[in-house]
């Protein structure tokens, strides 16, 4: 089966510009999840879609990040302007939705290494 | 609330010796607890996932965790280390919460 498809893999920008990420999930997954991952960290969650609906945005950064699923499959991730300290990996992950009392895996895809100069 | 604690930012070991990396959490809940792997410049992948069914879990690649509740650890091993084996390892949890990601342990292998 084909895995989460994301681009651009890299990106260079600078400060103050804007710059968009696109996800591809895997088909039939219904969950889709965005994660920053910054040099020598662990992912970090910053925003969760089941379909379309947004289930959890707690840690998304609303006054320059912002992301969207309308159709419940690709999803895009925008940040604008950037700062320097947006220079990260950004992941995207799918899955199934969760059952109850059974932990979901997430799928992840390769990431897109942004660098803000 | 979740959180997991790795205790080793870097490992090395000889190629052919015992992998062991080391993860403690602490939940309010009883917790689901994942490791996977990042190769450089790949996605992470899934090695295993403790579903609460057996203490002890095996994945791929010959990576084994063992789930233990009195010492609220969760270890990664591998009874004998391969050079592809090289790459960074986080541990993993959710309890009532998205996933929440240890810090990531880097395991270099020598040949």
């Amino acid at each position: 089966e084909a895995g989460v498809a994301q681009s651009p893999r890299y990106k260079i920008i600078e400060k103050r510009q804007s710059v968009a990420f696109w996800c591809n999930p895997i088909s039939g997954h219904a969950t889709l999840y965005w994660y920053q991952q910054i040099l020598g960290q662990g992912p970090k969650l910053l925003i969760q879609f089941q379909n379309n609906g947004v289930v959890d945005d707690s840690q998304l950064p609303k006054d320059r990040f912002s992301a969207e699923r309308l159709k419940g499959v690709d999803s895009t991730l925008k940040i604008q302007p950037a700062k320097l300290e947006d220079s990260a990996v950004y992941l995207c992950a799918s899955s199934l939705p969760a059952l109850a009392g059974s932990p979901y895996e997430q799928y992840f895809g390769p990431g897109t290494r942004l660098t803000v100069t | 609330a979740q959180s997991v604690t790795q205790l080793d930012s870097h490992v090395s070991v000889s190629e052919g010796t015992p992998v062991l990396l080391r993860c403690n959490y602490s939940s309010s809940y009883s917790p689901s607890l994942f490791w996977y792997v990042q190769h450089p410049n790949k996605g992470l992948q899934l090695l295993l996932k403790y579903t609460s069914a057996a203490t002890l879990v095996k994945g791929i690649n010959g990576f084994e965790a063992e789930f233990k509740k009195s010492e609220t650890s969760f270890h990664l091993t591998k009874p004998s280390a391969h050079m592809s084996d090289a790459a960074e390892y986080f541990c993993v949890g959710s309890g009532n919460t998205p996933l929440v990601f240890g810090k990531g342990t880097r395991l270099s292998v020598i040949a």
